[in-house]
């Protein structure tokens, strides 16, 4: 889905930084979603955000913040209070939260600590 | 919380062979259950999906069935290739929390040639 763009695909993080992983859509979607998936695992979300200036907290919401002043762009930062941060994050968008349409998702970025 | 259970979490299958995976779901509020297929280091991609007024759909290879009743829904890949060869991931939705699309934990499919 050449529609989300997330950045940076690599991103290395020093402890007692705050790092921020950018993704911008041209979908025109309404909802904006932020996962994170570890070795093996599913994806669990982080935040989501169904209008612009409005998120909600998802299941890990600790030690993360999302910002949404723009339609098209959802920036995470992974905050010095998240102590294990080491995962691929995955950005997702979708027309809106609460009709059935499929998410679309980025191509991730895989954070780690230095 | 609600969750969604997804069995087997890896697969190894003969080239030709049929692949199926099950998933359950907690919330029976849930009415869309769409499947994804993530190969290694690349984006979910959405390969079929379900709507709870249907009880299956199929593309090509590709089939979902859905029983509400028992809450669980299944992937079925017939004459398996080995481009089949991915992580495969259930969801569910509902109307519980917020609309909020549940994962199961993905399964390993490995196609063998």
């Amino acid at each position: 889905d050449g529609g989300i763009t997330q950045s940076p695909k690599y991103l290395f993080r020093k402890e007692g930084q705050n790092v921020t992983l950018s993704c911008e859509q041209n979908l025109n979607h309404d909802a904006m979603y932020w996962y994170r998936q570890d070795p093996g695992q599913g994806l669990r979300l982080i935040y989501y955000s169904q209008i612009v200036n409005d998120f909600q907290k998802g299941d890990i919401a600790e030690g993360y913040s999302v910002s949404r002043e723009k339609k098209e762009s959802f920036p995470l930062t992974v905050t010095s209070a998240q102590k294990n941060p080491t995962a691929f994050y995955l950005c997702a968008s979708s027309i809106d939260v609460g009709g059935n349409q499929p998410q679309h998702f980025g191509d991730g970025t895989r954070l780690s600590i230095l | 919380g609600e969750n969604v259970e997804q069995h087997p979490s890896t697969l190894s299958v003969q080239e030709g062979d049929s692949a199926v995976i099950k998933c359950t779901y907690s919330d029976s509020a849930s009415n869309y259950f769409p499947w994804y297929k993530q190969e290694l280091g690349k984006r979910p991609q959405l390969i079929i999906d379900i709507r709870s007024n249907v009880g299956e759909k199929k593309d090509q290879r590709i089939a979902v069935t859905l029983n509400k009743t028992a809450k669980h829904f299944s992937l079925h890949i017939t004459e398996t290739q080995p481009e089949d060869s991915a992580v495969y991931f259930c969801a569910a939705r509902g109307h519980t929390g917020g609309f909020k699309t549940i994962f199961g934990a993905g399964t390993r499919l490995f196609v063998k040639a």
